[in-house]
């Protein structure tokens, strides 16, 4: 399936280097997430766009920085980060903001050493 | 309580067996409540969505109880395929996003 892409598939960073994180989603929606999913831990929302306008920052630290410059595409922008931030970073779409299914890509593995 | 609660399991059956899993939530304004299924290492994905009483697809029924603020994901005929972890969302809060459970583990086994 290739409705919501995400690159790079797996990514090992240092605490001091700079690196981004892209999804792309091809079907239309209008409302695209950042999530952080570590082990034994719920899914845990990041930031929400919705047409292509920040709604939602859950208390993200400022090394993690997302863009969204038109609704099919989304980064996230990561630097001097932390090894505890090392996780699958997941982006998800939908339709619209409210009620409404979401799709995710394929996640991105980010380990942090 | 928390906003969405799930019990981790795992839950260990036989094929061909029938099981069942809950997920209690804490908003009662939802309206709208969905199961996705997430395989080890991949990303989650939409199983099934209950926007009233319930909603049935082939051998997987989830089904609603408001008054006691509970859905439940009915899995008929167990198959190996079915291991996996097990996604309950729930919109919460005034931005209506869903909230997810930790998921429910499901190990089918021969």
């Amino acid at each position: 399936e290739t409705g919501v892409t995400q690159t790079p598939r797996h990514l090992v960073m240092g605490m001091t280097n700079k690196k981004s994180l892209k999804c792309e989603q091809h079907l239309g929606h209008n409302a695209m997430y950042w999530y952080k999913q570590s082990a034994k831990k719920p899914l845990e929302l990041m930031f929400v766009y919705n047409f292509k306008e920040q709604t939602e920052n859950n208390s993200v630290p400022s090394r993690f920085s997302p863009e969204c410059p038109n609704s099919s595409h989304l980064f996230l922008h990561l630097h001097t980060l932390q090894p505890e931030d090392s996780a699958l970073y997941l982006c998800a779409s939908s339709q619209e903001l409210r009620d409404y299914e979401q799709y995710f890509g394929p996640g991105t593995r980010l380990t942090v050493t | 309580r928390k906003e969405v609660e799930q019990d981790p399991g795992p839950f260990n059956v036989p094929e061909g067996a029938t099981v069942a899993f809950n997920c209690t939530y804490s908003n009662s304004a939802s309206q709208s409540f969905f199961w996705y299924r997430q395989d080890c290492r991949k990303e989650p994905k939409l199983l099934m969505s209950v926007y009233s009483s319930g909603n049935e697809d082939g051998r997987f029924t989830a089904q609603l109880n408001r008054a006691s603020q509970y859905i439940s994901l009915l899995i008929r005929d167990s198959k190996l395929s079915d291991s996996a972890t097990y996604l309950c969302a729930v919109p919460g809060g005034g931005s209506y996003i869903p909230t997810f459970g930790r998921g429910t583990s499901l190990i089918v086994h021969p």
